[in-house]
């Protein structure tokens, strides 16, 4: 069975620090795209990193570039985000996400953690 | 960045109702168009992959359709566990931008 387990969130203060840790279980995690996504209260999904399978290729969307890294570590069946200078509006329910390959072609989210969540907050 | 939009924002139908999501895309995405079902709470859960494709365990009352910039997600006959949000996302280029959501309750 596959499992996604999450954990680091908290409350932190603006401009404070954190990172996030996801636990893959049960695939081969060297195979698989991984993901993050975060959902910030009440509000929709929002697309924040990806790395690729040996960790050769990771995108960021423009709002946490130079913030937030995505990393992994395919000993530990593990993906990572760092997240530095938080801001308010980093405050979100953070997701960890397979990125599964149709064909080695065509990317979707197939499986997920149950999330995280990050408080941004003085 | 690619835009991605879909309407309605909300959406009221009955069980046994036919329903259908739109998604339009800023550009053309090719078939590189994903559907997510979220219900409160919970984790999103893959509904569809490249635009037409059933992901395993999901019902065919779920269908999708489309290419390039418009893309529908079609719900044969409602039945009251289909009541949550729905999300389109594009995974055409980075960043993979997701639809603002559709919100589907119960009328």
């Amino acid at each position: 069975e596959v499992q996604l387990v999450e954990s680091g969130g908290g409350l932190v203060q603006p401009g404070g620090s954190l990172r996030l840790s996801c636990v893959a279980s049960g695939f081969t995690f060297t195979s698989y795209w991984m993901a993050w996504v975060r959902q910030a209260p009440g509000k929709g999904l929002e697309w924040v990193a990806n790395i690729k399978e040996d960790g050769s290729e990771k995108y960021h969307v423009d709002s946490v570039k130079g913030r937030f890294t995505i990393s992994r570590d395919n000993a530990k069946n593990s993906l990572y985000l760092q997240m530095n200078s938080l801001r308010a509006e980093d405050t979100a329910v953070y997701f960890c996400a397979r990125d599964q390959l149709w064909y080695q072609l065509f990317p979707s989210l197939d499986y997920w953690g149950q999330g995280t969540l990050v408080t941004v907050s003085s | 960045d690619i835009q991605m939009t879909q309407s309605p924002s909300s959406l009221s139908a009955s069980v046994g109702d036919r329903v259908t999501i739109t998604c339009r895309a800023s550009q053309s995405i090719s078939s590189y168009l994903n559907w997510y079902q979220q219900k409160p709470g919970k984790a999103p859960n893959l509904l569809i992959y490249a635009t037409s494709n059933l992901q395993s365990g999901v019902p065919s009352r779920f269908s999708g359709s489309g290419s390039g910039t418009d893309f529908t997600l079609t719900i044969s006959s409602l039945l009251p566990e289909d009541f949550a949000t729905y999300y389109c996302q594009q995974s055409y280029t980075p960043p993979q931008t997701f639809g603002q959501g559709t919100k589907l309750e119960i009328k």
